[in-house]
């Protein structure tokens, strides 16, 4: 299995800034992820961390607003810019392997934004 | 896009067994998760299920399929006081979901 660390853990925020938020996997894979959960909602996924080339966001995800660095096969970053109150969730990173079943998630970072 | 459906709450003694239920849309999903969620947590993976599969067990756990009805089940046999969490249900379709899940909106267990 993978162990996935995500940095910080939770974090309060000013609205109009922006925060990085690190992930950090163990063992190199091919697919990484990042999810919203919303407060008391499920999770969505905001865009697909691709090694090398640009992410590839969701409907309703722009780069602007979340862009994501994936330098190498293990590491990948997401920005929360210029931050607003409805950005306060919880932001989650996983992992996977093509043709891997397992798909591995980090503890996720909470952010508030005040 | 595909819809993942859960019942949001579950209550059950300590001791009886649980059973989360899922239902899913996508007929092209060849692989679906239950993830349990503790409060300020991040997701643990508790076990998947290949499409293939109509069951499988993991000690306290047995994860039901019923593809044709699409629908998807979690017992928790001999339920405790720390199984009570957030279950969320999910789906891949590797076919063109590039290995992305689907998620439902949880399903949160009390236990008593």
């Amino acid at each position: 299995s993978a162990v996935i660390s995500q940095k910080p853990s939770r974090d309060i925020c000013q609205r109009g800034t922006s925060l990085t938020i690190q992930c950090q996997v163990d063992s190199q894979v091919t697919m990484m992820f990042w999810y919203r959960q919303q407060p008391g909602q499920s999770l969505t996924l905001i865009a697909t961390a691709n090694q090398g080339s640009e992410a590839t966001y969701e409907s309703g995800f722009v780069i602007d607003k979340f862009p994501i660095s994936r330098p190498n096969l293990t590491f990948s970053t997401l920005t929360v810019s210029n931050m607003s109150p409805e950005d306060s969730s919880i932001y989650l990173c996983s992992s996977g392997q093509g043709g891997n079943t397992e798909a591995f998630f980090g503890q996720g970072t909470r952010l508030t934004v005040v | 896009g595909e819809d993942v459906e859960q019942s949001l709450f579950l209550s059950v003694r300590e001791g009886d067994s649980s059973v989360i239920n899922c239902t899913y849309t996508d007929s092209s999903s060849t692989y679906l998760y239950w993830y349990k969620q503790e409060p300020g947590a991040g997701l643990q993976l508790l076990t998947y299920i290949f499409s293939n599969m109509d069951m499988k067990q993991d000690q306290r756990l047995t994860v039901l399929l019923n593809k044709k009805d699409k629908h998807l089940s979690l017992r928790i046999a001999d339920t405790q006081t720390g199984d009570s969490a957030i279950y969320f249900c999910a789906e891949m379709d590797d076919s063109n979901s590039g290995y992305a899940l689907n998620f439902g909106k949880g399903t949160s267990l009390l236990v008593t």
